[in-house]
């Protein structure tokens, strides 16, 4: 069975460059149907999806994001990261990983870091 | 950006209520729409993917229906595990958006 463990620093000041790590163990990772996305969700707030990265190494992002966002995939570290540039208190929330699956949808998650821009 | 619009927001029940949660598009998105619950504290968890296909684990009282621009999500019998935020997410374009959320609360 996969797990997904999200990590990272809590606290970090404005215009600081967040990175966050997706720890990946448990079942192969490296199946051509699946993906990898980030996705964010700001104190009492909704869902925002922030990016995916496929297994050819395409990502995609959300454009509100502008051009901050990068994510890559370390396969033999089996790890996922997010990096976020510039951030401002606009960018505390709880930050998930999570695998994608083709038709099938996002059906791993990790239990989520919390990152406060203070 | 493909716009989500969910209601009701919130919704009160109670145990053994069948309920229904609506989720409208902006545009036609085939059946590339999921359904997820949130408890407070965790993280969302997948409910019903392509619309209307339960994923392995999820109690059959848990339905989802719909194409196009109307989806929904039924809950035949409401438990108490169920009192959660409901979300749906279209996954047919980029950006991916997500509805806005439906509490379900005890009336």
């Amino acid at each position: 069975q996969l797990h997904l463990q999200e990590s990272g620093p809590e606290l970090m000041q404005p215009s600081e460059t967040l990175s966050l790590t997706c720890s990946l163990s448990g079942d192969s990772t490296s199946s051509s149907d699946q993906f990898w996305t980030w996705i964010r969700q700001s104190p009492g707030d909704g869902l925002e999806w922030i990016g995916n990265i496929y297994q050819s190494g395409s990502t995609y992002y959300n454009p509100s994001l502008n051009s901050r966002v990068t994510i890559s995939v370390d396969t033999s570290k089996r790890q996922v990261s997010l990096s976020l540039k510039s951030v401002t208190a606009a960018d505390t929330g709880r930050y998930y990983c999570a695998r994608g699956r083709y038709y099938f949808g996002m059906d791993v998650w990790g239990q989520g870091t919390t990152v406060i821009i203070s | 950006a493909i716009q989500m619009t969910q209601s009701p927001s919130p919704l009160s029940a109670s145990v053994g209520d069948r309920v229904t949660i609506t989720c409208r598009t902006s545009q036609d998105i085939g059946s590339d729409l999921a359904w997820y619950q949130q408890r407070p504290g965790k993280a969302p968890k997948l409910l019903i993917y392509a619309a209307s296909r339960l994923q392995s684990g999820v109690p059959s009282r848990f339905s989802g229906s719909g194409s196009g621009t109307e989806f929904t999500l039924a809950i035949g019998s409401l438990q108490p595990e169920d009192f959660a935020t409901y979300f749906c997410l279209q996954d047919h374009n980029f950006p991916l958006t997500f509805g806005g959320g439906t509490k379900v609360d005890i009336k």
